[in-house]
């Protein structure tokens, strides 16, 4: 067990809905980063945080948005969904912002049918 | 992009033999990381070296680190059928939007017993 948690584990909605992920960090880490994994596809970096504030940005779409909260959790949302948006969404979690290892939830499970 | 890209893609070996991994990136990093998923499920981290290691051992792991020709290596000794999984390298550097940890597209290894 990581220590990060993620909700939901499965999220089935239709094309152009809105959902919000949940992640909460390992005890302890100031750092959580979202990824997109598409059907065996590697690791898309979304955006991470560090204590709160916004620390770096891959290649996140403007649909989507996400924050870290004061008590350090996270929440990604996405909205106007497309089919293309189906995915596994990973949360992770580290210590130090850089530098150390990430710690990963077990996914949320995006379906856009 | 500051990716690095995992060879060979798959990976086929019978249980006792050894797996070989590698990994290639394109720009100066701090570190480089090894990662596991096992189908569907949250990474889990094996391994960091830093940009000054050369080689890192964890039990059956031995990691290496060639900053000159901007690759790593993953080798596995003695594999047992439980090794099956995907295998990701991870590169923690600065780039455009931030300080980004960067994942490869994965080797999978498929170890039969």
């Amino acid at each position: 067990d990581s220590g990060v948690t993620q909700t939901p584990k499965h999220l089935i909605t239709a094309t152009g809905q809105r959902v919000t992920l949940r992640c909460s960090p390992r005890s302890g880490d100031l750092s959580v980063y979202w990824y997109q994994q598409s059907l065996d596809q590697g690791l898309q970096f979304l955006i991470q945080y560090y204590n709160g504030e916004e620390r770096a940005k891959g290649n996140i779409l403007e649909r989507f948005s996400a924050q870290q909260f004061p008590d350090l959790h996270s929440e990604l949302n996405l909205s106007s969904l497309e089919l293309g948006d189906s995915a596994l969404y990973f949360c992770a979690s580290s210590i130090q912002g850089q530098n150390s290892p990430l710690h990963f939830g077990n996914g949320t499970r995006l379906t856009v049918t | 992009s500051q990716q690095g890209e995992e060879d060979p893609q798959a990976l086929s070996i019978q249980e006792g033999e050894n797996a070989t991994m590698n990994c290639s990136y394109k720009t100066s990093i701090n570190n480089l990381q090894w990662y596991r998923q096992n189908s569907g499920r949250g990474l889990v981290h094996l391994i960091l070296i830093r940009s000054n290691e050369r080689e890192k051992h964890s039990g059956r792991l031995r990691v290496t680190l060639d900053t000159s020709k901007k690759s790593s290596s993953l080798l596995i000794t003695a594999s047992r059928a439980a090794d099956t999984a995907s295998y990701f390298c991870a590169t923690d550097a600065a780039g455009t939007g931030g300080f980004k940890t960067i994942f490869g597209a994965g080797t999978r290894l498929f170890v039969k017993a």
